[in-house]
């Protein structure tokens, strides 16, 4: 069964950083990209980062570009969001989703929360 | 960035009857050498993940009814759902992926009357 599980968020101060995981299983994790997707409360799906399988190609939505990195490891079959300067703007449901272009297969989500 | 506008932004539909969502592209998202429309939909139900339903604009996902269909090309796009059950009330995404960074519709919100 293909699943993608991810952990790290939290509640962080504005500056703050936090890194988020996400660790796949099912699947051949090195065939294929991945990206992280958010939702704001109350707010639609935004497309944040993804990454292809040797890490050479990557792309960011550009509210994120220059304070957020993604990141993986295919030993450990693991994609990384490393989240700096946080703003309030970043709190969101953060999910990991298999990207085969389109996503097709997406974990329950880390809940990322920015607040004084 | 390519920007995705769905309409409506929620409607209710009876059981049994059809809905109808349609999404509109800020640039072409065919592709002629392969024939192919990068649009994928996705339904959200509260609690859950995203779950996809189509993508390349027709396609359906494997173990998706075949109540659901996508349709169009380039520019314009539909979902249609044929016959509503209670199960299929939630939000519905679409959600382009030819033009970096993706992009996502605002979402329809679907109710049962």
């Amino acid at each position: 069964e293909v699943q993608v599980v991810e952990s790290g968020g939290g509640l962080v101060q504005p500056g703050g950083s936090l890194r988020l995981s996400c660790v796949a299983s099912g699947f051949d994790f090195s065939g294929y990209w991945m990206t992280w997707v958010r939702q704001a409360p109350g707010k639609g799906l935004e497309f944040v980062a993804n990454i292809n399988q040797d890490g050479s190609d990557i792309h960011y939505v550009g509210s994120v570009e220059g304070r957020f990195t993604i990141s993986r490891d295919n030993a450990k079959k693991s994609v990384y969001l490393q989240m700096n300067n946080l703003r309030t703007d970043d709190t969101a449901l953060y999910y990991c989703a298999r990207d085969s272009a389109y996503f097709d297969s997406w974990g329950q989500g880390t809940l990322v929360t920015v607040s004084s | 960035d390519t920007v995705m506008i769905q309409s409506p932004d929620s409607l209710a539909v009876s059981l049994g009857e059809r809905a109808t969502i349609n999404c509109k592209s800020s640039q072409s998202v065919f592709v002629h050498s392969n024939n192919r429309n990068y649009l994928a939909w996705y339904q959200h139900k509260p609690g859950q993940p995203p779950k996809l339903l189509i993508y390349w604009a027709s396609t359906r996902e494997s173990g998706v009814p075949d109540r659901f269909s996508g349709s169009g090309s380039g520019t314009d796009f539909t979902l249609t759902i044929s016959s509503l059950q209670a199960e299929d009330a939630a939000v519905y995404y679409c959600h382009q992926y030819l033009i970096v960074p993706h992009t996502f519709g605002q979402g329809t919100r679907l109710e049962i009357k």
